[in-house]
């Protein structure tokens, strides 16, 4: 199963661009990236899916390189309702699209 | 479209009782999945079901804790006896299967379950 690693938590003011990478060094071929928010005493809530290069929709862009071992998660101009926590995982096609969560990154967005 | 439901949204209950938490998935959503969620552990997978089977359950932790799925429209985790530690919230989440695209997972908004 691929294991993500990513940064436990980060700090951000509003208006700014960030940028949350995550490591999945043994994702496997039919593996998709796939992120997701979490709200306080709330169910995660899909982002963003990709396979390779760049996906983009009208929340974020996530950015694979080539080699997909890492994976680039782009919040443009954050706001204080960004804060949350973002979790990176690979979702495994051939076993129903099971999902396989890691600790996540707490994001914390200032004023 | 409802979303997917769950019941309760809290639970108390104390050690030793038997607990069952529900979830309705999204009408025409195929695959059916449970998670709970610790600060100690994060969210773990317990069991998923697709079209009403149970295809995964190597996440349930042990014997007291059951999945059933009688029909594409409700789901049932159960806990007998129910433990301190079993105190988690739990997620269920449905997911449709397109073929040849990979659609995403809609989380209900949890059960909060305290075992005194």
């Amino acid at each position: 199963l691929a294991k993500t690693t990513q940064p436990i938590s980060m700090d951000s003011y509003e208006g700014q661009e960030v940028n949350i990478t995550c490591s999945h060094n043994n994702i496997a071929t039919n593996d998709y990236i796939t992120w997701y928010q979490q709200f306080p005493s709330q169910g995660p809530r899909f982002i963003i899916q990709g396979y390779k290069t760049k996906v983009t929709n009208e929340v974020a862009s996530l950015f694979i390189p080539a080699d997909r071992k890492s994976s680039t998660l782009s919040l443009p101009r954050v706001s204080l309702s960004d804060t949350a926590v973002y979790y990176c995982l690979a979702i495994i096609y051939n076993q129903g699209g099971k999902l396989i969560f890691g600790q996540g990154t707490e994001l914390s967005v200032k004023p | 479209d409802a979303g997917v439901i769950q019941s309760p949204r809290h639970e108390v209950t104390e050690m030793g009782q038997e607990v069952t938490l529900r979830c309705k998935p999204i009408s025409g959503h195929d695959y059916l999945f449970w998670y709970r969620q610790t600060m100690m552990r994060g969210l773990e997978l317990l069991i998923y079901f697709n079209n009403n089977v149970p295809i995964d359950d190597s996440g349930m932790p042990e014997d007291r804790f059951s999945a059933k799925m009688p029909n594409a429209s409700f789901s049932t985790l159960k806990i007998q006896p129910s433990e301190p530690r079993d105190s988690a919230v739990y997620f269920c989440a449905s997911r449709a299967q397109r073929a040849g695209f990979m659609d995403t997972q809609y989380f209900g908004p949890g059960t909060r379950l305290t075992v005194l």
